[in-house]
């Protein structure tokens, strides 16, 4: 079945370091890829997403581009801030056209001053 | 942000006790879902629906039911609580069946002693 594959966290980076979250899946067919974060106390928002190969999301300085060859979606940002330090879960659409989402288990990142 | 309330956000009982967590919405999105999250899963789904009565089972639903008689509310019962199912309990709404963003509510906090 489809599955997403996160890098085991937490990842704990200094202000203005570059970041990369690595996730890869599994799927059948097209599915669509997502990237949502979750920040302390709070419920899951969609920060980008990619609908084919080869697209890339992008929003608040984070990027992720839909790899078919290597089936990633790593997210990446130049330079991040105290201000990110959030739980970041990788997702992609179930085959079926119910809008389900199927997650990987979550990278926590931590940003220190 | 999208208006999507859940009810209760914390909740303390006991093994064997029947529990019903509440989801509403106000923006009379089609689907809606439940989600779990849990240390080292990530998000899994619960059950599902894509319509007023129209529900289907997600990937860990033994143990729970739901049921949907409007549009803007989506229950999530607990027969019998245990304590495998402390977790956060997260509904989420989507319009679109396909590719669509989904919108998430703060989360419920249920524990099960």
């Amino acid at each position: 079945g489809d599955s997403v594959t996160q890098m085991e966290g937490p990842v704990t980076l200094s202000e203005e370091a570059f970041l990369t979250i690595n996730c890869t899946y599994t799927a059948t067919g097209y599915p669509s890829l997502f990237w949502y974060v979750q920040y302390p106390g709070e419920g899951l928002q969609l920060l980008l997403k990619a609908t084919k190969a080869d697209d890339k999301g992008s929003n608040k300085g984070f990027e992720a581009t839909y790899r078919k060859e290597t089936t990633s979606f790593h997210l990446e940002k130049g330079s991040v801030q105290v201000s990110d330090s959030a739980v970041y879960f990788c997702a992609l659409s179930a085959s079926s056209n119910t809008g389900k989402l199927i997650f990987g288990q979550g990278t926590t990142l931590q940003v220190k001053p | 942000d999208a208006g999507i309330t859940q009810s209760p956000r914390h909740k303390v009982t006991e093994t064997g006790t029947p529990v019903t967590l509440r989801c509403h919405q106000t923006e009379n999105h089609r689907y809606m879902y439940w989600y779990r999250q849990d240390p080292g899963h990530g998000l899994r789904l619960i059950h599902y629906s894509y319509g007023v009565k129209d529900t289907d089972k997600g990937e860990v639903s033994d143990g729970y039911s739901v049921s949907r008689s409007k549009t803007e509310d989506f229950l999530l019962t607990l027969e019998s609580a245990t304590s495998s199912q402390t977790s956060v309990y997260f509904c989420a709404i989507s319009g679109r069946g396909s590719a669509g963003e989904l919108f998430f509510g703060e989360g419920s906090r249920l524990t099960v002693l």
